[in-house]
């Protein structure tokens, strides 16, 4: 499996304001899942991106997936205190039988009121 | 709730002593996996089963970790003889096609 890369590796917003943060892959993938953990807490799944779609919304997320240049970003909107957490990328090779997941060190984001 | 589940969610342990979590996946869920995760550090793969035969160990799983999903339900991770350096979250996923998480059992090794 390959390790996602997430960028920047914090990121201090204030409450409001939009937060982008970006995914860099190496290889081919089947798709792309992100996720937030909260301090402590196991891993809340977000979206999963196919590597055949371009763009994909759930409420206030916004993910785009560019297989061209094997990046992908995760656009959080109107942020919210709540929204502070770490947010991770998991890129799912293609054709591989491995299911595994390989994590970058995220993106630290801080939400301030 | 029909999310994962894991117990217990914090465990503390002297060294040397045997330590056993369980997790309960998602019904439908056939696939399972073990993480590990440390401070400021993202999940590292340790194991996972399909089904009940465990298909991927990572090198990560020395000789003093075992991993059982009898029946191809609920799954135990075992450590042996602990250290400090098996302090750290354990995060167990399931999955049919996205992972999802439980919510970890925290080891503290003293």
């Amino acid at each position: 499996s390959q390790q996602g890369e997430e960028d920047p590796q914090a990121l201090s917003i204030q409450e409001g304001e939009n937060a982008t943060m970006n995914c860099s892959y190496k290889t081919s993938i089947n798709n792309l899942q992100w996720y937030r953990q909260n301090s402590g807490r196991g891993l809340v799944h977000l979206i999963l991106i196919r590597s055949n779609e371009r763009e994909k919304h759930s409420g206030r997320l916004r993910v785009t997936l560019d297989t061209s240049k094997k990046s992908s970003s995760l656009l959080i909107t109107a942020s919210r205190a709540a929204d502070t957490a770490s947010y991770f990328c998991a890129p799912g090779e293609s054709g591989a039988g491995s299911y595994q997941l390989t994590f970058g060190k995220g993106t630290k984001l801080s939400v301030i009121p | 709730d029909t999310g994962v589940s894991q117990d217990p969610r914090h465990k503390i342990t002297k060294r040397g002593q045997n330590v056993t979590f369980r997790c309960d996946p998602i019904s439908e869920h056939n696939r399972l996996y073990w993480y590990r995760q440390t401070l400021g550090q993202g999940p590292e793969f340790l194991t996972y089963f399909q089904n009940e035969a465990q298909l991927e160990k990572s090198r990560l799983l020395s000789d003093r970790f075992s991993a059982e999903r009898p029946k191809g339900s609920f799954s135990t991770l075992e450590i042996q003889r602990t250290e400090q350096g098996d302090s750290a979250m354990y995060l167990c996923a399931s999955s049919y096609d996205e992972q999802f998480f439980g919510p970890g059992t925290r080891l503290t090794v003293l």
